[in-house]
């Protein structure tokens, strides 16, 4: 029974670039959760996604990031035009409803040089 | 809204000794109250939660975490700590439908 799975757990970009970071969750999950942990702060969220839609993204950043969630495969984050600021964890986390318990992934560490 | 203290960053203990972490949270809807450990460079695991019922929750590796709906706290505790239980610990409240978290407490046990 594999939990939720991130890739890559760890990610390296120069500024300018593009990270992509995937998430699948667990087997009967049907919704996900992306976090941001910056050194030295707990977790905050981003956004959330149900198959097709963004329910929630009022903790994205208004420019360059961007989620999905598809029919088929993984969701994705992805965040155009890094910068050093982008550096942190990134952790994705699932749950079967929405009011249910969300588990977490290992997290996907992006360093911006 | 929903917002999470956790009152200490650091928390320094001697191996076998008692612990405690505290929580304070508020939030204007129904209460849903987690706490996470977080070991060096993994992803977070549920250690507990409450959701209603016995406000004395009991979790996995031996902690247990009570919720006070007067003093709004829902502090963990443990009675003998582990070299093993050195972590990351995330108190977080369940708001509509995402999870805000306390800047966390890092648990420090040495022998």
């Amino acid at each position: 029974n594999a939990g939720v799975m991130q890739n890559p757990r760890h990610l390296v970009r120069r500024r300018g670039q593009e990270a992509r970071l995937r998430c699948s969750p667990m087997k009967g999950h049907s919704h996900v959760y992306w976090y941001r942990q910056l050194p030295e702060e707990g977790l905050k969220f981003m956004v959330y996604l149900q198959k097709e839609n963004i329910i929630d993204e009022s903790g994205m950043p208004k420019e360059r990031f961007s989620a999905e969630f598809p029919k088929e495969g993984p969701s994705i984050l992805r965040i155009q035009q890094v910068v050093r600021g982008d550096s942190a964890a990134y952790f994705c986390a699932s749950s079967q409803g929405e009011q249910e318990t969300q588990y977490f992934g290992p997290g996907t560490r992006l360093l911006v040089l | 809204a929903q917002s999470v203290t956790q009152l200490d960053s650091q928390v320094p203990v001697f191996e076998e000794a008692p612990v405690e972490l505290r929580c304070n949270y508020s939030s204007s809807v129904s209460v849903y109250l987690f706490w996470y450990v977080q070991y060096p460079n993994q992803g977070l695991q549920l250690l507990l939660k409450y959701l209603s019922g016995s406000t004395l929750v009991k979790g996995i590796n031996g902690f247990e975490a009570e919720f006070n709906k007067s003093q709004t706290s829902f502090h963990l505790r443990k009675p003998s700590v582990h070299i093993s239980d050195t972590a990351e610990y995330f108190c977080a409240v369940h708001g509509y439908s995402t999870l805000t978290f306390g800047k966390g407490t890092m648990l420090l046990v040495s022998p």
